[in-house]
């Protein structure tokens, strides 16, 4: 049964800790994708990757970081330096070149404690 | 100003009604439409993607593009309680990024 998987479901950051958001997927896909959401807003795009050990910047990459090491993993740190990270985050992937066919994962909800 | 404009709703209508819902965008440069379906604390569902002007039809959905107005549509006929969720439109830039509309309620009463 292919798919993203995303965890933790809710995630809880104290100030000044970084935590990282885990997305994995079984689609084979070559492209994958880092989402925020926040109430009102459409999705705003944070890092994407088109392939293995290489990733580009969003346009809110500020205050995040990423790694691609495996294909089928690009897990999501939110550092301290963001300053309003509460959000709902979302990763998604696609094949390359092919972005108007993104699927995405069930998403992570980031709360500030 | 935003480059994909929607209206946020909530709009609600009574269940077997049409709902029609639209976005604006900016860029003529965009590419291709696409509307995703969101159903509340889960992530966006792809309904239809559609590349050129005209309509896309798939079962009770149909997308709507006027590349001339940079108008894009999508209606819901024969709609279902289901159906309620939030409806986001999308398109992609000759980057090939996403840019997204801020969705749209849409509730379907019984």
């Amino acid at each position: 049964d292919g798919g993203i998987t995303q965890s933790p479901k809710y995630l809880f950051r104290k100030e000044g800790q970084n935590v990282t958001l885990s997305c994995e997927q079984n689609l084979n896909h070559d492209a994958m994708y880092w989402y925020r959401q926040d109430p009102g807003q459409g999705l705003r795009l944070i890092y994407y990757s088109q392939i293995v050990n290489d990733f580009q910047k969003g346009d809110i990459a500020e205050g995040y970081s990423v790694s691609r090491e495996k294909k089928e993993s690009f897990p999501l740190t939110v550092t301290s330096a963001q300053k309003n990270p509460t959000a709902f985050y979302l990763c998604a992937s696609s094949e390359p070149g092919e972005a108007e066919t993104q699927y995405f994962g069930p998403g992570t909800r980031l709360l500030v404690l | 100003q935003k480059e994909v404009e929607q209206d946020p709703g909530p709009l609600s209508v009574p269940e077997g009604a049409i709902v029609s819902l639209n976005c604006t965008y900016s860029n003529s440069a965009f590419q291709y439409f696409m509307w995703y379906r969101q159903y509340s604390r889960k992530g966006p569902e792809l309904l239809m993607y559609t590349y050129s002007s005209g309509n896309k039809e798939d079962g009770r959905f149909t997308a709507q593009v006027d590349k001339s107005s940079k108008y894009i549509s999508l209606f819901i006929r024969d709609s279902q309680p289901s159906d309620s969720a939030t409806y986001l439109c999308a398109t992609t830039d000759s980057w090939g990024k996403l840019q997204f509309g801020a969705g749209t309620q849409v509730v379907v009463t019984p």
